[in-house]
């Protein structure tokens, strides 16, 4: 298969807490890439981190990279209603980009 | 980044016809990429389409299903072939823009096919 492992498959959680998506991923990567699809539109590229670095920041987002587990994840902190959607990890294997099966996100008001 | 622009936005189409996808970006690109997003799925690659060259497809696809055109650096086609419901999906165009190692892809808003 071409993609990779994301899990929870499904998240649901109150406002202002934090949310956790985990990915794995089967071979070298470049890099990785997280996206966000609200339901029904676009994909929107949240943030991209090396395959030399094991963590980045953006905001309200924390995402960390392990190569030796071959392994990312995501943190949402104080979450929002408005943070729900489905989030996607996308691995850069030299020029081709995978994608893992995705987390649901619900964060309830 | 990349503006990237897919026509139509959205489509209803018989079983056995054929429908072309057109992605426009507003910069020169080497790569572009055609994804298939099954509902409630994630995105599954389908080919990989260079300008000059043909496509490179990934398993589970075929160029009589769904031949692609790289035509130019701003422009790509997408053809689902003798169509079946099977192949009611959104199919999403992407760039890939950046320096090597930190390659951002952006998409276009997809076109949403439904077979009927």
């Amino acid at each position: 298969s071409q993609q990779g492992e994301e899990d929870p498959q499904a998240l649901s959680i109150q406002e202002g807490e934090n949310a956790t998506m985990n990915c794995s991923y089967k071979t070298s990567i470049n890099n990785l890439q997280w996206y966000r699809q609200n339901s029904g539109r676009g994909l929107v590229h949240l943030i991209l981190i090396r395959s030399n670095e094991r963590e980045k920041h953006s905001g309200r987002l924390r995402v960390t990279l392990d190569t030796s587990k071959k392994s990312s994840s995501l943190l949402i902190t104080a979450s929002r209603a408005a943070d729900t959607a489905s989030y996607f990890c996308a691995t850069d294997n030299f020029n081709k980009f995978y994608f893992g099966s995705g987390t649901k996100l619900n964060v309830k008001p | 980044s990349a503006v990237i622009s897919q026509k139509p936005s959205r489509d209803i189409c018989q079983r056995g016809t054929s429908l072309t996808i057109q992605c426009q970006v507003d910069s020169q690109v080497t790569m572009m990429f055609w994804y298939r997003q099954q509902p409630g799925q994630s995105l599954t690659l389908i080919a990989t389409a260079n300008q000059g060259s043909e496509a490179t497809y990934e398993s589970g696809f075929v160029i009589d299903k769904f031949p692609i055109s790289r035509p130019n650096l701003t422009f790509s086609t997408l053809t689902v072939s003798n169509m079946s419901p099977e192949d009611s999906s959104i199919y999403l165009c992407s760039v890939e823009v950046g320096t090597s190692g930190s390659n951002e892809q952006f998409f276009g808003p997809g076109t949403r096919l439904t077979v009927l």
